[in-house]
Order: structure tokens, then C-alpha cells, then sequence
């Protein structure tokens, strides 16, 4: 079956970085996707990977290794707005996204 | 670029009602819209795929009869609750892609309607 791990709950400081693991079991590999959804809100679009390697987007990066089947979603100089839910997602070889349980990122001051 | 609106936001009503929810592509054409439903504290379910101008791909499990689709339009999908049930209490969001399910275009999403059935 298809499978994606990332950890429930993740809690960190301002003001300081903090890395989202996700790994994946797939039919089929066309690219990582991560998602910030906060309460009671709809998903909203981090970033994409599809090649190895890290993407960096302002204070979120993205890495990518897909032989491990393994990404992570790093976030440096953390917020308090920064506290969310963040989903990994991955496209299968029938470009069907398949969807984490996200991971709930608590910030405290 | 790459707005989606859904409508309503929140809906109220009896048991036995019928509820539409309405997905737009505001700056794009889509001609594949999904459909997901999201209890508290859980994750995205993918509830359907809608396809413009043909009939609605529904994962394992989704009635089709109880949650209809219709994809009339490059720029409007929408999903009516028939007889909705306290247990159709949910969170409804939509999604849509520039190019459709292929390529490395994000599935970007509406704001949800959060549905609530008495």
C-alpha cells in the first residue's frame, strides 16, 4: 500500500528552526509537495520538490532524497504565526496526491 | 494568481436537508477539481475527483448517490450534500490545478465550508 510517516506533533521556540521529517512509500514517484494549514483553514502551498536536493523559499527550505524516500521541511526563525499543521504530500505514478496526517507544529515564546 | 473560492463558508441546517457547495477557479481554468473532507484532528480525505464535462471519479467508500458532483464548467464544480445527516458534519474543501492532476502544479485550495447538520 501507499504510505506516507511524518510525526504528529512537533513543538519548538521562537525565534529558532525546527525540521519536519516525512517519508513515503509510493507506487511511483512525480513530486513532493508541503502544505501549511492552520486551524480551522484550508491548505495553503509551501513547495515542490521532484529532483534531490534542497529549495529555498525565504525562511522555509525543502529537501528532497528520493532514494530514501525522505523529505524534510526546515523552518528557520520560527513565529508564533508559524504554528500550524504541515502536510507532506506525494505525487504517485498515476499523479494521484497522496496525503500525510500533517504534523501540528507548536511555537512557544 | 491562482485564487479559489468556495461558497458558503459555513452552513447550519436540519437533518434531512440538501446542501450545494460551490468551487470556483477565479484566475484559471481547471479541469479537474477535488473534493475533500476533514475531521477534527485528522487529515485531508480525498472524497472525489471532478472532471469538466464528464462524470465524478469517487474514491473507495464516497457514496456517489449521497455527494453529487457536477463539473459543468473550466471554472465551477459543485458538491451538494443530498439528505445530509449529522454524521455529514464536516469540513469540505475544495482544491484545483492549473493543469490538472499532471506536472509539478500545486492543488491550490478553497477556503472550506465548514457544514453542520442538526
Amino acid at each position: 500500500g501507499q504510505n506516507i510517516d511524518q510525526p504528529t506533533e512537533m513543538t519548538a521556540t521562537e525565534g529558532a528552526i525546527v525540521q519536519i521529517n516525512c517519508t513515503y512509500q509510493t507506487s511511483g514517484f512525480n513530486g513532493l509537495f508541503w502544505y501549511q494549514q492552520h486551524a480551522g483553514e484550508a491548505p495553503t502551498f509551501l513547495s515542490y520538490n521532484v529532483l534531490d536536493g534542497l529549495e529555498e523559499k525565504g525562511r522555509f527550505s525543502s529537501f528532497l532524497s528520493r532514494s530514501k524516500g525522505y523529505s524534510y521541511l526546515l523552518l528557520k526563525e520560527l513565529q508564533m504565526k508559524d504554528s500550524a499543521s504541515y502536510l507532506c504530500a506525494v505525487k504517485d505514478s498515476n499523479y494521484q496526491l497522496i496525503w500525510g496526517a500533517g504534523t501540528k507544529l507548536i511555537i512557544k515564546p | 494568481g491562482a485564487v479559489v473560492s468556495q461558497h458558503p463558508s459555513w452552513v447550519i441546517c436540519k437533518s434531512g436537508t440538501s446542501v450545494k457547495i460551490e468551487c470556483r477557479s477565479l484566475d484559471f481554468q481547471a479541469t479537474t477539481m477535488f473534493w475533500y473532507r476533514q475531521f477534527p484532528k485528522q487529515s485531508l480525505m480525498l472524497m472525489a475527483t471532478s472532471n469538466e464535462g464528464s462524470k465524478a471519479t469517487y474514491e473507495q467508500g464516497v457514496e456517489k448517490d449521497k455527494f453529487l458532483i457536477n463539473h459543468a464548467s473550466l471554472t465551477l464544480s459543485t458538491l451538494t450534500v443530498t439528505s445530509a445527516h449529522p454524521e455529514d458534519s464536516s469540513f469540505y474543501i475544495c482544491s484545483a490545478s492549473r493543469t490538472g492532476e499532471r506536472g509539478n502544479q500545486p492543488q491550490h485550495f478553497g477556503d472550506g465550508t465548514r457544514l453542520s447538520i442538526l
